[in-house]
């Protein structure tokens, strides 16, 4: 199996603020690589996929970069509801695998 | 709008069996589907996908042979039948939708989830 690891595992930042979460996968993934925001009680939201593209609907303030084994996920001016866990995600092969998540808290 | 609902989540025993099932609305129900795993104050775990029409199914190590996958496309519902259960499948259970009928691991939209917790 792919083994996802994402640093940080908690970040505290401010309104405003632009964040960058990594991910390295154990292997190549190509642009394989989606971006998912969980918060508790709701629904999990697929933000980025193939690496670089916004889910529609999502705030152009989200962008997703990387090939192959790294890749970021940057959060510019962040937003009051920005505050949730991310994971990403892997969907180059079967099983898919997660990284462990990043907490993203208020400073 | 697209919605998914899971519900038959509760406390059972190790050893025990519980059935989830998620009513999907809102769009074509010839997708693929995948159960995903939150462990609370932990990640995310696939757990289980299904073609469209059913005829092919997925799961991870740490289930197979105890929990069985299905879908009744004629109700747009997706279950989870899940048996020998262990301590450690204590989690929340996301119903997701696949972007194809075949199983693409994607899994866009989510569910809210329904909590199961297997404990003595």
């Amino acid at each position: 199996d792919i083994q996802m690891t994402q640093s940080p595992s908690s970040l505290s930042a401010s309104i405003g603020d632009t964040v960058t979460i990594t991910c390295r996968a154990s292997w190549g993934i190509s642009t394989y690589l989606n971006w998912i925001q969980v918060k508790l009680g709701r629904a999990p939201k697929l933000l980025i996929h193939g690496a670089s593209n916004v889910q529609s609907g999502v705030p152009s303030r989200f962008t997703g970069s990387g090939s192959g084994t790294d890749f970021t996920l940057t959060i510019n001016s962040l937003q009051p509801e920005d505050f949730a866990t991310y994971y990403c995600q892997q969907s180059y092969s079967t099983p898919p695998t997660f990284g462990q998540g990043t907490k993203l808290e208020i400073k | 709008e697209v919605q998914l609902v899971e519900s038959g989540g509760g406390l059972v025993q190790p050893g025990g069996s519980l059935r989830l099932s998620c009513v999907a609305s809102g769009f074509n129900y010839i997708y693929a589907m995948s159960w995903v795993r939150q462990v609370p104050g932990k990640g995310l775990e696939w757990v289980s996908a299904i073609s469209g029409s059913g005829d092919r199914t997925y799961y991870a190590d740490s289930v197979k042979g105890r929990f069985t996958i299905s879908r009744d496309n004629s109700q747009k519902t997706l279950y989870l039948e899940m048996s020998s259960l262990r301590v450690e499948d204590t989690a929340i259970y996301h119903c997701a939708k696949d972007r194809f009928v075949s199983w693409d691991n994607w899994f866009d939209p989510w569910g809210q989830g329904t909590l199961v917790t297997v404990s003595s």
